[in-house]
């Protein structure tokens, strides 16, 4: 089942914050988090554990809210390099991708 | 340095040619993943194979066949049967255990002329 990623893109200014939601209708244990630039690969940002909370890169960080079967991530004080089009990974081999939000950072 | 090769970076096919997309990981990595990715889209998986000898169909298989004979090596033949084959393609590996964290190669760009 693909996980739901909100929104489908956001606009922000430098200095912003933004979040970015990916929830699922089956039971969560991990969310894998992953930055993709325009035309690279994907790269891994982060892994949330259910009962934890990892961070792992710069200024973002992320939340795993098992109840609500759903995982946020939270980007603080935002820079340009922050653009490009994320996508959260759940389930276990293989993982399974939502479509993505991108996010545009600009001056 | 460890990773994940992927060759050429750009492939060029003609109507009615098969073509190789070559994938090879020096992480000793049991899992490996081909994800094929439209402009503006998401990752849509086309197999994977959790050890040598063994590979699975995911979502999009039809037009594409994989083969598995070396743990470091999993290449993806795009058929003449695959009649919208332009796109990017994306090769992924991940360590055996408990987290399944994929990585992922450069990619392979595919025209079709």
């Amino acid at each position: 089942q693909q996980p739901v990623q909100s929104p489908q893109a956001v606009i922000l200014r430098e200095g912003e914050d933004a979040v970015i939601n990916c929830s699922s209708s089956k039971a969560l244990y991990s969310v894998h988090w992953y930055r993709q630039k325009h035309g690279e690969a994907p790269v891994f940002l982060m892994i949330l554990l259910k009962g934890g909370e990892q961070k792992g890169h710069e200024k973002i960080s992320a939340s795993f809210n098992e109840k609500k079967q759903q995982s946020s991530l939270y980007l603080t004080a935002s820079q340009l390099s922050y653009s490009g089009t994320y996508f959260c990974g759940t389930g276990n081999t293989p993982l399974v991708f939502g479509k993505g939000t991108r996010l545009s950072v600009i001056a | 340095d460890g990773g994940i090769t992927q060759s050429p970076k750009y492939l060029f096919r003609k109507e009615g040619q098969n073509v190789t997309l070559s994938c090879e990981q020096n992480l000793n990595h049991d899992a490996m993943y081909w994800y094929r990715q439209d402009p503006g889209q998401g990752l849509r998986l086309i197999y994977y194979s959790q050890i040598v000898n063994d590979f699975q169909k995911g979502d999009i298989a039809e037009g594409y066949s994989v083969s598995r004979e070396k743990k470091e090596s999993f290449p993806l033949t795009v058929t003449s049967a695959q009649k919208n084959p332009t796109a990017f393609y994306l090769c992924a590996s991940s360590p055996p255990g408990g987290r399944k964290t994929q990585y992922f190669g450069p990619g392979t760009r595919l025209l079709v002329l």
